[in-house]
């Protein structure tokens, strides 16, 4: 079965910053692109980054965290992270990694697992 | 920037049959744009329904269907029950990497 498993999430003030990490089981890493997507309390889904799978050399970002966050993984580790900096209160959100989904083996441009988030507050 | 944009809330009657449509701010949404339905929970993690533009997720009940419907992506609901009455999301891949989600639609069974 596979299982995505964020931590890291908690309080933090504006301008710092914070470690995410999605741990997975159920299958391998390497063999697959992942996600984040963030929720801020009442609002919508946003994407937020991916990193194609292997050793991760291609990653991507939406405009609004871009220069800010960075995404990376530890095959060894079944881990995914997301290296969040400079923080702001518009960052406030429930972080969820997604893995990417493949049909027939050919890999397609949506989520097919999520977990089940972690919580990121900004506040002074 | 474009925007993916979804209808804010739907209702529809127990039974009924309800299409949320996914376009986008500037251009026709395609095949191309490869899009994927998610249903959620408040709360909870967002469930898979629908990608590549009209597949359905393993164990998606078939009143699940997703389609091009003139310019934009559509999912629709038949026999709307009510359960079904949760937030749906579309997501569009917008090439170089990129995938932007819409702002969500809120159904109502009722």
């Amino acid at each position: 079965e596979v299982q995505l498993l964020e931590s890291g999430g908690g309080l933090v003030q504006p301008g710092g910053s914070l470690r995410l990490s999605c741990t997975t089981s159920g299958f391998t890493l390497s063999g697959y692109a992942m996600n984040w997507v963030r929720q801020a309390p009442g609002k919508g889904l946003e994407w937020v980054s991916r990193i194609s799978g292997g050793s991760g050399g291609s990653t991507y970002y939406a405009d609004s965290v871009k220069g800010r966050f960075t995404i990376s993984r530890d095959n060894s580790k079944n881990t995914l992270y997301l290296q969040m900096n400079i923080l702001r209160a518009e960052d406030t959100a429930v972080y969820f990694c997604a893995r990417r989904g493949y049909d027939s083996g050919r890999p397609l441009y949506y989520f097919d697992s999520w977990g089940q988030g972690t919580l990121v507050t900004v506040s002074s | 920037q474009t925007v993916v944009t979804q209808e804010p809330s739907f209702s529809v009657s127990p039974g009924g049959t309800v299409t949320l449509t996914c376009g986008l701010s500037s251009g026709s949404v395609s095949t191309s744009h490869y899009p994927s339905w998610y249903q959620q929970t408040p709360g909870q993690a967002p469930r898979t329904l629908v990608y590549n533009t009209n597949t359905r997720s393993s164990g998606v009940p078939d009143r699940f269907s997703g389609s091009i419907l003139g310019n934009k992506a559509a999912l629709t609901i038949t026999g709307a029950q009510a359960d079904d009455e949760l937030d749906y999301y579309c997501v569009l891949y917008m090439g170089s990497g990129i995938s932007v989600f819409g702002g969500g639609t809120k159904l109502t069974v009722l």
